[in-house]
């Protein structure tokens, strides 16, 4: 089976400023599919970025982007200008050619007024 | 589009008896639905997989007679907790497929379940 390693169990950053969540993953397909979603207080799952595999360029949404390396099976979502919204647990997700999607175990985030 | 309603959000039930949950997605035919549970400060752990007119299929480590699943039409999976015990509490969450080459989860809004 796949497996998805966030190795930061919580980060904190100063609002304004940037963070990088880190995300790793373990696979022998050649076609899948990456996520980050976030998972506030209120614990609905909300999707904030997807990438490619097949897709070199990296993916960017706003003031979210990733930094995608296919060959390290890295996958790291960075959050520019920080906002106190942005405090959550964020889960890193693997998507291969089957229906299952493969979470990694969260990195909580805080955001320092 | 691709909404999903999960209810109740919360409930709360006597030890030994049944509670059911429902996911339903509003707006699009999901022919796959799982079915989470997450412990606090934790990651989701898929319990089941459901597909619809068919029988659900369980992760290793889940009991099919206490978490039984029906997905019984293309926009509804209900999840039953039967005979429910206090370890039994837990968050539990759904999200649907639209088939297997969809590359997004839509998830349900979660369900926490108390079991007193």
């Amino acid at each position: 089976a796949q497996t998805v390693t966030q190795s930061q169990p919580e980060m904190s950053v100063q609002e304004a400023e940037t963070v990088t969540l880190s995300c790793t993953y373990d696979t022998s397909e050649s076609d899948y599919y990456l996520f980050w979603y976030k998972q506030p207080p209120s614990r609905q799952m909300i999707l904030v970025i997807r990438q490619e595999a097949y897709k070199q360029q990296n993916a960017t949404e706003n003031r979210f982007s990733v930094n995608f390396q296919k060959a390290a099976k890295s996958f790291s979502l960075k959050i520019s200008d920080s906002q106190l919204g942005d405090a959550a647990m964020y889960f890193c997700a693997y998507k291969g050619t089957g229906n299952q999607f493969y979470f990694g175990t969260g990195t909580s985030l805080t955001v320092i007024p | 589009g691709a909404v999903v309603s999960q209810h109740p959000s919360r409930v709360i039930c006597k030890s030994g008896t049944s509670v059911k949950i429902e996911c339903r997605s509003l707006d699009f035919q999901a022919t796959t639905m799982f079915w989470y549970r997450q412990f606090p400060k934790q990651s989701l752990m898929l319990m089941a997989t459901s597909n619809e007119g068919s029988k659900a299929t369980y992760e290793q480590g889940v009991e099919k007679d206490k978490f039984l699943i029906n997905h019984a039409s293309l926009t509804l999976s209900t999840l039953t907790v039967t005979s429910a015990h206090p370890e039994d509490s837990s968050f539990y969450i759904c999200s649907a497929s639209r088939g297997q080459w969809d590359t997004e989860a839509f998830f349900g809004q979660g369900t926490r379940l108390t079991v007193v």
